[in-house]
């Protein structure tokens, strides 16, 4: 089976600017769940999506959205950008979920300038 | 706010040597236990996942669970320098989700394995 995929790799944006990054899960994976990690922080839960719901999110400010097609693929969006929102953002693919086991795409390096 | 707790390290260990890795739990409901590896700069790869308590082998890996004393470790046997990564400790989050989301990673372990 292939990977988790995410679009693009690396990014570069300005403050003020809005960023979409996307996630393909493995194939028949139901359940996408997305993080941020930076230097220090660790893995920072952003939301889980699954069958095209929002499940669960985390502790951060609205400008952080996202949503799940029916084909499972994601998307996260970022609105007026902070330099603080710098950081490798990771998508995750999991079966169901839960207490299943999650696996990562390469992660999206996002960089605010 | 539920926990896992790492040591951060570096933990410095020579080429061949057992290193031990360790992580303890604030959930006492979890049952689903996760390792994953992270290289710098990449993301991170499951490599172990344990639900039962006892010992779980494969390879050069064993992951160990003893879920009363809410502990669970990761042995790597004749520790290569290719193992030198950032080793992540992953628990389920028993109320399914939340804030928190689905499983709680802690911090990583910083293992380094000398030629």
């Amino acid at each position: 089976k292939a990977g988790v995929t995410q679009t693009p790799r690396y990014l570069i944006k300005t403050r003020g600017q809005q960023v979409t990054l996307s996630c393909s899960p493995i194939s028949g994976h139901r359940s996408v769940s997305w993080y941020q990690q930076t230097p220090g922080q660790g893995l920072q839960f952003l939301f889980e999506y699954f069958s095209e719901t929002q499940r669960n999110k985390g502790n951060f400010p609205g400008r952080f959205s996202g949503r799940q097609f029916s084909n499972s693929r994601s998307e996260m969006n970022v609105s007026t950008l902070e330099l603080g929102d710098s950081a490798l953002y990771l998508c995750a693919s999991s079966p169901q979920g839960g207490s299943y086991e999650q696996y990562f795409g390469p992660g999206t390096r996002l960089t605010v300038t | 706010q539920k926990e896992v707790e790492q040591n951060s390290g570096p933990l410095s260990v020579p080429e061949g040597a057992i290193a031990s890795l360790n992580c303890t739990y604030s959930d006492r409901g979890s049952q689903s236990f996760f390792w994953y590896r992270q290289y710098s700069g990449k993301s991170p790869e499951l490599i172990m996942f344990i639900y039962s308590n006892g010992d779980k082998e494969d390879g050069r890996f064993t992951a160990q669970l003893n879920k009363a004393s809410q502990y669970v470790s990761l042995l790597i046997r004749d520790s290569q320098p290719s193992d030198s990564a950032t080793y992540l400790c992953a628990v389920n989050n028993a109320n399914y989700g939340g804030s928190q989301g689905n499983l709680i990673f802690g911090k990583g372990t910083k293992l380094s394995v000398k030629p």
